[in-house]
């Protein structure tokens, strides 16, 4: 069955840079047409779709954040990496990675980031 | 970049009733890319309906979408305890190519 794992810190420093690790099983991201994306949400807010990386290499960024954020993969590793630069309190969120096909299918459990000093 | 705006905010129901829940959009979706997702508290968002109408794998069918063009709609026909939870819509435009969510319907007992 597919299963998504986030990895990484719990907490950050303001201007510091996050690294987020997607580890998946039952998939594979060089399946034509598989992607994952990276979707956050804020304490008792909305869900926000952050970027989004196809078994191609394609890549498609939130038009907000693009300048921030970069989405990597190593396939043979079954991972997918989001780094976003300068952190701000306000990125305090949920982080979630997700396997896409059509639409957000299976997604991982999330992990909490918070952006504090 | 797509706008959905999800109405009503909140809607109070009580078990056994019909929800209906409307998402519009700022411009025309392609109803391939147009999905509803369940979201309980502290769980991840679970797929419900995509390209519009078409169920998700596990899902009762008394979760059914329709709409096309700018608004669409998810209704519960008999509303089940376990149900009651946040809804979103998402869209996936390409032009250019990004991806949306609505702001949520909070879907509670009355």
């Amino acid at each position: 069955q597919i299963t998504l794992k986030e990895s990484g810190p719990t907490l950050v420093k303001p201007t510091q840079t996050l690294t987020l690790t997607c580890t998946f099983s039952g998939f594979s991201l060089s399946t034509s047409g598989v992607g994952v994306g990276w979707i956050r949400q804020p304490p008792g807010k909305a869900l926000e779709w952050l970027a989004l990386i196809y078994w191609n290499d394609d890549k498609r960024y939130s038009p907000s954040l693009k300048s921030r954020l970069t989405i990597t993969k190593d396939t043979s590793k079954n991972q997918v990496v989001l780094t976003m630069t300068n952190m701000d309190p306000v990125d305090t969120a949920t982080y979630y990675c997700a396997h896409s096909w059509y639409a957000f299918d299976y997604w991982g459990q999330g992990t909490l980031v918070t952006v504090s000093s | 970049e797509i706008v959905l705006t999800q109405s009503p905010g909140t809607l109070s129901l009580s078990p056994g009733e019909r929800a209906t829940l409307s998402c519009r959009a700022s411009q025309s979706v392609s109803s391939s890319y147009l999905a509803w997702y369940q979201q309980k508290p502290g769980q991840a968002p679970r797929l419900l309906i995509y390209g519009a109408s078409s169920r998700a794998t596990g899902i009762p069918d008394r979760f059914s979408g329709s709409g096309s063009g700018t608004d669409f709609t998810l209704t519960i026909s008999r509303l089940e305890p376990e149900d009651f939870a946040v809804y979103y819509c998402q869209q996936y435009g390409s032009s250019p190519p990004a991806i949306t969510f609505g702001q949520g319907t909070r879907l509670e007992i009355k």
